[in-house]
């Protein structure tokens, strides 16, 4: 079983649509989460982290789940531009060290 | 703006060639740094963790004498990969954490590999 898993996708959604993705992680040990985003051929950009307590910025909202070992993201009013392959990434308690998701693709129709 | 910087973005070259790629924290100071190998429509893997003025610590599967890192400096982590074979093409990326343990890591440009 992998570290982290993510559905691959690809989510084909409208514009304007509200859609959601789920990260499930093995390792109880693990004690920060991130979601990064990256476009084709390009390097991951921070999209935000995410905190027990669940977090928003702006369109995109944040959870952690402990107890079933899971994160998610939630994208609302899906823009053309959110277009591209979300990474979820969970980090050991005192390292340093990241284990990737494979990446959901979403892709936002007009 | 960028935090981390990485060069060359692109690389052509023919086989058995050795080349050097530069990993740059800009403005910041990163004792530690990491280094990714993605290919086509894959995830991240972590290759190895680049650590200031001591070895690095090569995740399993890696080879340590093809892929030389090293860390001299507090802003430069470099890696060379030695005699490149096709196989070798991919996209090299690093990253490095800017505010420390359990912060969110920030990553160079990436270095596309091209082995003929």
């Amino acid at each position: 079983r992998k570290e982290v898993e993510q559905d691959p996708g690809p989510f084909n959604v409208p514009e304007g649509a509200t859609v959601a993705f789920n990260c499930t992680y093995s390792n109880s040990a693990s004690q920060s989460f991130f979601w990064y985003r990256q476009d084709c051929r390009k390097e991951p950009k921070l999209l935000m982290s995410v905190y027990s307590s669940g977090n928003e910025d702006g369109r995109f909202t944040a959870q952690l789940n402990r107890a079933s070992q899971y994160i998610s993201l939630l994208i609302r009013d899906s823009k053309l531009s959110d277009s591209a392959t979300y990474l979820c990434v969970s980090l050991f308690s005192g390292t340093y060290k990241y284990i990737f998701g494979t990446g959901t693709r979403l892709k936002v129709l007009a | 703006g960028a935090v981390v910087s990485q060069h060359p973005s692109w690389v052509i070259c023919k086989s058995g060639t050795s080349v050097k790629i530069e990993c740059r924290s800009l403005d910041f100071q990163a004792t530690t740094m990491f280094w990714y190998r993605q290919f086509p429509k894959q995830s991240l893997m972590l290759m190895a963790t680049s650590n200031e003025g001591s070895k690095a610590t090569y995740e399993q599967g890696v080879e340590k004498d093809k892929f030389l890192i090293n860390h001299a400096s507090l802003t430069l982590s470099t890696l060379t990969v030695t005699s490149a074979h096709p196989e070798d093409s991919s996209f090299y990326i690093c990253s490095a954490p800017l505010h420390g343990r359990n912060q969110p890591q920030h990553f160079g440009d990436g270095t596309r590999l091209s082995i003929l």
